[in-house]
């Protein structure tokens, strides 16, 4: 299964430490998406990256959140000096892009963040 | 920022039964999409729609995008065990930038 692999699947990080977080789009996916989810809650859109391009970065925190996606090799959301809050969930979608129509988000597994 | 207004958060039903669940917006999308989210994985997408009054099939589920387009219900006709779950609806408006429902948690009594 070619799906949007994320790795890894569960990263411990203690207060101060950069946590950074790997994927994979599926086989033919060029646009790929970072959503934050809580225990008990919806995903919130983060990030939207297509090759070397920021789209859409309205669901970033301003301060200590970065995210790309090179020309070669897996998008990553990098987290400066994490903090407890930002425990959770961050999960990754890709789709083929273009318009809405038939090209639908698919998602990875998720990489589970803990901060002690 | 904006939200998805999905009901109901959880039901408790009977296996055999049939579910139904929505969404509603105060604005409009132009794609509807259902997804569903197992314990410990990422969200599975199970039925997207494109088109206003669009009804649309999987197997045992059913989904409509409202002709408002503001809106969106997903059916699930006689449950089985693993139907058990989180049911997300999300819309979207032009490329990326899901909005994600809160969910509707489903939970099915053998």
């Amino acid at each position: 299964n070619a799906g949007v692999m994320q790795n890894p699947r569960h990263l411990v990080r203690r207060r101060g430490q950069e946590a950074r977080l790997r994927c994979s789009p599926m086989k033919g996916h060029s646009h790929v998406y970072w959503y934050r989810q809580l225990p008990e809650e919806g995903l919130k859109f983060m990030v939207y990256l297509q090759k070397e391009n920021i789209i859409d970065e309205s669901g970033m925190p301003k301060e200590r959140f970065s995210a790309e996606f090179p020309k070669e090799g897996p998008s990553i959301l990098r987290i400066q000096q994490v903090v407890r809050g930002d425990s959770a969930a961050y999960f990754c979608a890709s789709s083929r892009g273009g318009s809405s129509y038939n090209s639908p988000l698919h998602f990875g597994n998720g990489t589970r963040l803990t901060v002690t | 920022g904006q939200q998805l207004n999905q009901s109901p958060q959880s039901m408790f039903i009977q296996e055999g039964e049939d579910v139904s669940m929505n969404c509603t917006s105060s604005s409009i999308f132009n794609t509807w999409l259902w997804y569903k989210q197992d314990p410990g994985e990422g969200p599975v997408l199970l039925i997207a729609l494109y088109k206003a009054g669009e009804l649309t099939s999987n197997g045992r589920l059913t989904a409509q995008f409202g002709i408002t387009r503001k809106d969106s219900f997903l059916n699930i006709s006689a449950s089985i065990p693993s139907d058990v779950g989180i049911y997300f609806c999300a819309g979207q408006r032009s490329q990326g930038n899901l909005i994600f429902g809160k969910g509707t948690k489903l939970s099915v009594k053998p």
